[in-house]
């Protein structure tokens, strides 16, 4: 069974500067990646799928790379708004989420 | 305006049986392959459950043989009955929209419109 790692648990960023939170997978899942974005007391939203590709309506300053096993969402200058937690879905092989990175304020 | 609304969360024993529903609205129901998919307090996602536009039905170990998904496309309405359920199976439930990813695998979606959940809490 695949197993999704994401790293780290929690990261601290100051507004405006720049996030990068990884995701990896314990055997290649291609670019079956989507990347989801929680806010407390929120259903999920859909960032990015196919690992690099963003969703409807999903501001350029979030991107996502990576294929194979290790993978990145970037949110290049974050907004208040921003502050959350992020899960990586693998669809390659089953439908399994990685356990989340608290993105909060520094 | 496109969204899904969850209903039918509670408080059961462990044993029970609970149902919980999804409306939909905004897009062709009958065109979307739809999904369950769970979120214990303070931990990750877990899928829960499939259903295909055709009716096929999929689900994980931890509950297949205890809970059933359905689909009623003329109340464009999403269900999901949960039997003989333990304290693990305690979350939020959302219902979500899944969105074919192209792996080609056996599952293979990734979920493009969520609902914003309900709570089923198992306790005596």
């Amino acid at each position: 069974e695949i197993v999704m790692t994401q790293s780290p648990a929690t990261l601290s960023v100051s507004p405006g500067e720049r996030a990068t939170l990884s995701c990896r997978a314990s055997q290649s899942v291609s670019s079956n990646l989507a990347w989801y974005q929680q806010k407390p007391g929120q259903a999920p939203r859909l960032l990015i799928y196919g690992a690099s590709t963003r969703a409807t309506g999903i501001p350029a300053r979030f991107s996502g790379s990576g294929s194979g096993t290790e993978f990145t969402l970037t949110i290049s200058s974050l907004q208040s708004e921003d502050f959350a937690v992020y899960y990586c879905q693998q669809y390659n092989n089953w439908l399994l989420f990685g356990q989340g990175t608290k993105l909060e304020i520094k | 305006e496109v969204q899904l609304v969850e209903s039918g969360g509670g408080l059961v024993q462990p044993g029970g049986s609970l149902r919980l529903s999804c409306a939909a609205s905004g897009f062709t129901f009958s065109s979307y392959d739809m999904h369950w998919v769970r979120q214990a307090t303070g931990k990750g996602l877990e899928w829960v459950s499939a259903i295909g536009t055709a009716g096929d039905t999929y689900y994980p170990g931890s509950v297949k043989g205890r809970f059933t998904i359905s689909r009623e496309n003329a109340k464009n309405s999403l269900y999901l009955q949960m039997n003989s359920l333990r304290a693990g199976d305690t979350a939020v439930y959302y219902c979500a929209r899944g969105r074919v990813g192209g792996s080609g695998s056996y599952l293979d979606w990734y979920f493009d419109l969520w609902g914003r959940g309900t709570l089923v809490t198992v306790s005596s």
